[in-house]
């Protein structure tokens, strides 16, 4: 159980373009997902945190109108990174919360991430 | 403060233990957890620890927490290779927002020697 999809895996796109990720809570529902980036042989960095129907909550230096996040359904989130350019390539990983183990601890549960290359 | 803090690099041998280490600094995380992330993929959880425990034991893997000394630990008992992978350790803080979040340390890369 708890698996979380993303689509695509991998995208290479013009610079100037706008590209939409997509995460999948596949057997649960999924209150709250974030959103994460990591660079090479960094550690991942929170970009924001999404509520079903409320708008998303930005980390410091995130731009919330460069990066849009809509979480419409308790099992998707989407990420459309608008006019994207080359600094924008990165390594970007989704996240889940659904609960692990009999404590009912609610766990982050993490996408397979999308590789995003910005030519 | 927010830093995680770990060691970039780790060899072992196959067959022996590998023991992983953490610091942090802010003592009011509720859980820490241990990640691993294999090459181009996203994070698998291994394990996790309430702050109230010192040890927690799951087949291979044992966790350690001194809360005292905000130092983590995880130990990988007869390391195969498919154990190579990054380990990220994480600490669950409330953000300035009131939301509940991971602060990721640095990562440490485990290669297995044969």
């Amino acid at each position: 159980g708890a698996v979380v999809s993303q689509h695509p895996s991998r995208v290479i796109c013009k610079s100037g373009t706008s590209v939409k990720i997509e995460c999948r809570s596949l057997d649960f529902q999924a209150t709250t997902m974030f959103w994460y980036r990591q660079f090479p042989k960094q550690s991942l960095m929170l970009m924001a945190t999404s509520n079903e129907g409320s708008k998303a909550t930005y980390e410091q230096g995130v731009e919330k109108d460069k990066f849009l996040i809509n979480h419409a359904s308790l099992t998707l989130s989407t990420l459309t990174v608008t006019s994207a350019h080359p600094e924008d390539s990165s390594f970007y990983i989704c996240s889940a919360t659904g609960t692990s183990g009999g404590a009912g601890l609610e766990t982050q549960y993490f996408g397979p991430g999308t590789r995003l290359l910005v030519l | 403060g927010e830093d995680v803090e770990q060691s970039l690099f780790l060899s072992v041998r196959e067959g022996d233990s590998s023991v992983i280490n953490c610091t942090y600094t802010d003592s009011s995380s509720t859980y820490l957890y241990w990640y691993k992330q294999e090459p181009g993929a996203g994070l698998q959880l291994l394990t996790y620890i309430f702050s109230n425990m010192d040890m927690k034991q799951d087949q291979r893997l044992t966790v350690l927490l001194n809360k005292k000394d905000k130092h983590l630990s995880l130990r990988i008992a007869d390391t195969q290779t498919g154990d190579s992978a990054i380990y990220f350790c994480a600490e669950t803080l409330i953000s300035n927002f009131g939301n509940e979040k991971l602060t990721f340390g640095t990562g440490t890369r485990l290669t297995i020697i044969p």
